[in-house]
């Protein structure tokens, strides 16, 4: 089945610097992936969509020279917080869709997560 | 403005004791209606896609209905391992290729 990789699960770093999440489909290629936010105990906030081969599309109110988003290949996105502060600590989650299968049987695949700890 | 709201926001049950839960939503236009699980520090996990009003899916100790306001995920003898966030999604007919509304969540304990 369509599954996606997100890398690393976990990252601690220190304010100022920055730190790069990767998104990968396995198993399946994707023009398309999406980049998540989420708070504890909130909901999914999407921040952008990324596009293989093109820029990407940020949500209103998302930096995006904060988050730059690469999508260099059809399988894979990254997500880089540049000069991370501690207010940029969360939970990243990526998604994408397997053209190849039937999406109201599967819907979109979701990453297993990043959780992001800038002190 | 779309909106899509989940009650309640938590829920413990005993072992074996059903309830629902409720996903409300506003919105322009519907495209679909997605129910996901997930557990503490992972990613979301389908579980259904809801089209049109009336209609349901089962899963296991799950079934998911829809109507024209809201759909409610009904756990009938929950166990211990259903313990989870529940997530409700809408897909946007205008917005199709790009991504869904979450709704807030809720979170399921469900006790031995």
């Amino acid at each position: 089945g369509a599954v996606v990789s997100q890398h690393p699960s976990r990252v601690i770093c220190k304010s100022g610097t920055s730190v790069k999440i990767e998104c990968r489909s396995l198993d399946f290629q994707a023009t398309t992936m999406f980049w998540y936010r989420q708070f504890p105990k909130k909901s999914l906030m999407l921040m952008a969509t990324s596009n293989e081969g093109s820029k990407a599309t940020y949500e209103q109110g998302v930096e995006k020279d904060k988050f730059l988003i690469n999508h260099a290949s059809l399988t894979l996105s990254t997500l880089t917080v540049t000069s991370a502060h501690p207010e940029d600590s969360s939970f990243y989650i990526c998604s994408a869709r397997d053209s190849g299968r039937q999406f109201s049987s599967y819907g979109y695949t979701f990453g297993s997560g990043t959780r992001l700890t800038v002190v | 403005e779309d909106q899509v709201t989940q009650s309640p926001e938590a829920l413990r049950l005993q072992e074996g004791e059903s309830s629902s839960l409720n996903c409300s939503y506003t919105v322009s236009g519907l495209r679909g209606l997605f129910w996901y699980r997930q557990d503490p520090g992972k990613g979301p996990e389908f579980l259904f896609t809801l089209y049109s009003a009336g209609e349901e899916k089962e899963k296991e100790r799950l079934k998911a209905t829809l109507t024209k306001k809201e759909s409610f995920l009904h756990i009938t003898a929950p166990k211990p391992e259903d313990s989870a966030t529940y997530l409700c999604a809408v897909h946007l007919r205008e917005n199709y290729g790009q991504n869904f509304v979450f709704g807030p969540g809720t979170r399921l304990s469900v006790l031995p």
